[in-house]
């Protein structure tokens, strides 16, 4: 039964310290990506990675770290330089960077108090 | 500056009744779009896409349609289900070597029963 899954489902975290969300594929996906909700808007895209070992930074990186040292594995790192880290965050993969539908993980809903 | 629009925020609809979801866009070099419906607490999951080359496509109850130069796009539900209620959010990719997903800030849809 192939899928995503990221845990946990939800994290609280004291402002000031470092968080890292899990995300597993196995679907044999080569591109794997992070993505955070706000309420009322869409999903914007913090980092992406299309093969093991590179990742790329997307639209609102900063205050973010992320590492591919497996290609099921794509953790991301909230850091205490991320000035607003309380969100839904989700991961998704997809075949490769050309392949169009990418697939979710359930989300990680971080709060940070 | 947001690429990918979704101007109305939340809809009512009477179960049995057709929905329809509008989405525009303002990057003509989008040239995929696709549909993906998201309940509370969980990731996205992907309903229907559409290739620039095409105006329409259809899957079961669903179906999108593009109109390129009005860079619009619409996605009709019929007939709506109360199991349909959910955020629907429109998402673009486009040509280059990151193909990363645009999306719109969703709308909510209820169906009445």
């Amino acid at each position: 039964d192939g899928g995503i899954t990221q845990s946990p489902k939800y994290l609280f975290r004291k402002e000031g310290q470092n968080v890292t969300l899990s995300c597993e594929q196995n679907l044999n996906h080569d591109a794997m990506y992070w993505y955070r909700q706000d309420p009322g808007q869409g999903l914007r895209l913090i980092y992406y990675s299309q093969i093991v070992n590179d990742f790329q930074k997307g639209d609102i990186a900063e205050g973010y770290s992320v590492s591919r040292e497996k290609k099921e594995s794509f953790p991301l790192t909230v850091t205490s330089a991320q000035k607003n880290p309380t969100a839904f965050y989700l991961c998704a993969s997809s075949i490769d960077l050309q392949g169009y539908e990418q697939y979710f993980g359930p989300g990680t809903r971080l709060t940070v108090t | 500056d947001q690429q990918v629009k979704q101007n109305s925020p939340s809809l009512s609809v009477q179960e049995g009744r057709i929905s329809i979801l509008n989405c525009d866009y303002t990057n003509s070099m989008f040239d995929y779009f696709l549909w993906y419906k998201k309940y509370p607490a969980e990731g996205p999951t992907f309903l229907i896409s559409i290739s620039s080359i095409k105006d329409k496509n259809e899957d079961g109850r669903f179906t999108v349609f593009l109109n390129k130069s009005a860079k619009h796009l619409s996605l009709h539900i019929v007939p709506s289900q109360p199991g349909d209620s959910a955020v629907y959010f429109c998402a673009a990719i486009g040509r280059g070597s990151a193909r990363q997903l645009t999306f719109g800030s969703g709308t909510q849809l209820t169906v009445l029963p």
